[in-house]
């Protein structure tokens, strides 16, 4: 079945870069995303990318997409404290974008000041 | 900005009892989702519901769950007999098929004891 795969954990200085990879199996999706959880709160949509698209940039936040390998990452560039959370990648079943939501195991981020 | 509304934000109920659980999703959105996430694990995918009738379910969601929209806006998930392991944090969430996605709410911490 589908599948989507984070590393755990990531733990950075503030003002480092930050890069969170994820792998997926279902190729079909139109659209990829990015969701933020911080602690106690809900699924926070970050940002998300066009399946035809190789990069996209917002502010501090930039995805890469390699349709090939089927591996999205986020970097989050000059990391603060309150980028400090659990990512979530997440993968719409399918090239309607209606789908389940595939979720991968979330990367905690821990920022040290 | 539109938002995906849950209550309660957290239940204590006791193992056999029923419960339901709320969610008033976006107004012009068409499909609606349960989603649970057990303390520390993964986000997983309960269910799917679009032109009031389930699209998708997984094996998670046997006999024991139902969804309903009982009227024009709210959109249920009803737990009929309890267990202990259904203690989770239990995400609604709407799509309107746009590239924004999925918009989830902000969760309701179900606690069975």
């Amino acid at each position: 079945g589908e599948d989507v795969e984070q590393s755990l954990f990531l733990s950075v200085r503030e003002g480092d870069s930050s890069v969170i990879n994820c792998t997926y199996t279902d190729s079909s999706s139109t659209y990829l995303y990015w969701y933020k959880q911080e602690p106690g709160a809900g699924l926070q949509l970050l940002t998300y990318i066009f399946s035809n698209m190789d990069m996209k940039q917002d502010q501090r936040l930039t995805v890469l997409l390699n349709k090939k390998d089927k591996h999205l990452s986020l970097r989050i560039a000059d990391t603060q404290t309150g980028d400090s959370a659990i990512y979530f990648c997440a993968v719409p079943h399918g090239s309607s974008n209606t789908g389940k939501l595939i979720f991968g195991q979330g990367t905690t981020l821990q920022v040290k000041p | 900005e539109p938002e995906v509304t849950q209550t309660p934000s957290h239940q204590v109920t006791q193992m056999g009892q029923e419960v339901i659980l709320r969610c008033v999703p976006i107004s012009n959105h068409l499909y609606f989702y349960w989603y649970r996430q057990i303390l520390g694990q993964k986000v997983e995918f309960l269910v799917s519901f679009y032109n009031n009738e389930i699209s998708e379910k997984s094996e998670i969601f046997d006999d024991q769950f139902s969804v309903e929209r009982p009227d024009g806006s709210n959109f249920t998930l009803k737990i009929r007999s309890t267990k202990l392991e259904d203690s989770a944090m239990y995400f609604c969430a709407s799509n309107n098929r746009g590239e924004d996605g999925y918009t989830f709410g902000s969760g309701t911490r179900l606690t069975v004891v």
